[in-house]
């Protein structure tokens, strides 16, 4: 079994389209989170979020927004695509506190 | 520190021989450090983490050092096989801030020669 999983593998769209990627762990965790990864293979946290507490960061566009509909599942919903969103993204989960973290496949999204 | 617009770091190793993967951190205050291994077409996995109160810590063919005066952090593998060619990050947190957000440093691609 997959510990977190991620819809779709690869996403194909135009510039100004709505998207969404799915994110699911059954690994009971507390704490899911979505990381950006550029063409220079930098990480970076967008969200964290634990039923309780969103945590945005700052730099992320608002075009972008987390949905939680139970805590088994962080989907990433993104509004207007742009050339620029165009990166692979990683869903991650980990139990209550910092350790255990443990990364999805990620999903390759392409703007063109 | 952010590594936006430069190339990333590249270690050719021959199989068999040691490999040391070095990582700048970014905050002094940091207490846990982790490094990751990534793989091409996969996501991020757990190799060996480190807390703030140890400057050395083995794991299987891996040892991490952490040296805090200098905000380093090294990543040792030892006879390297092929199958340990990926990218490898270090990662940082810092439990004060309240978050369990990981501070990603900047990879290295570690190549291995047959």
């Amino acid at each position: 079994d997959t510990a977190v999983s991620q819809t779709p593998k690869y996403l194909v769209t135009q510039m100004g389209n709505d998207k969404s990627i799915k994110c699911e762990q059954n690994l009971g965790h507390d704490t899911m989170y979505w990381y950006k990864q550029d063409s220079k293979k930098f990480l970076k946290i967008m969200f964290s979020y634990n039923n309780k507490e969103l945590i945005i960061n700052e730099t992320v566009p608002n075009r972008f927004s987390p949905k939680s509909p139970d805590k088994a599942h962080l989907n990433l919903h993104i509004n207007s695509l742009e050339l620029g969103d165009s990166a692979v993204y990683f869903c991650a989960s980990s139990p209550v506190g910092r350790f255990g973290y443990t990364f999805g496949s990620g999903t390759r999204l392409t703007v063109v | 520190g952010e590594s936006v617009g430069l190339h990333l770091p590249t270690l050719s190793v021959q199989e068999g021989d040691n490999s040391i993967i070095n990582c700048a951190y970014s905050n002094s205050a940091s207490d846990y450090f982790i490094w990751y291994k990534q793989e091409s077409g996969k996501g991020p996995q757990f190799i060996i983490d480190i807390r703030s109160n140890m400057d050395k810590r083995q794991g299987q063919r891996v040892t991490v050092l952490l040296n805090k005066t200098v905000k380093h952090l090294s990543l040792q593998i030892a006879a390297t096989q092929p199958g340990d060619s990926a990218v490898y990050f270090c990662a940082e947190n810092y439990s004060g801030a309240g978050s369990y957000q990981l501070t990603f440093g900047k990879g290295t691609k570690l190549s291995v020669i047959p």
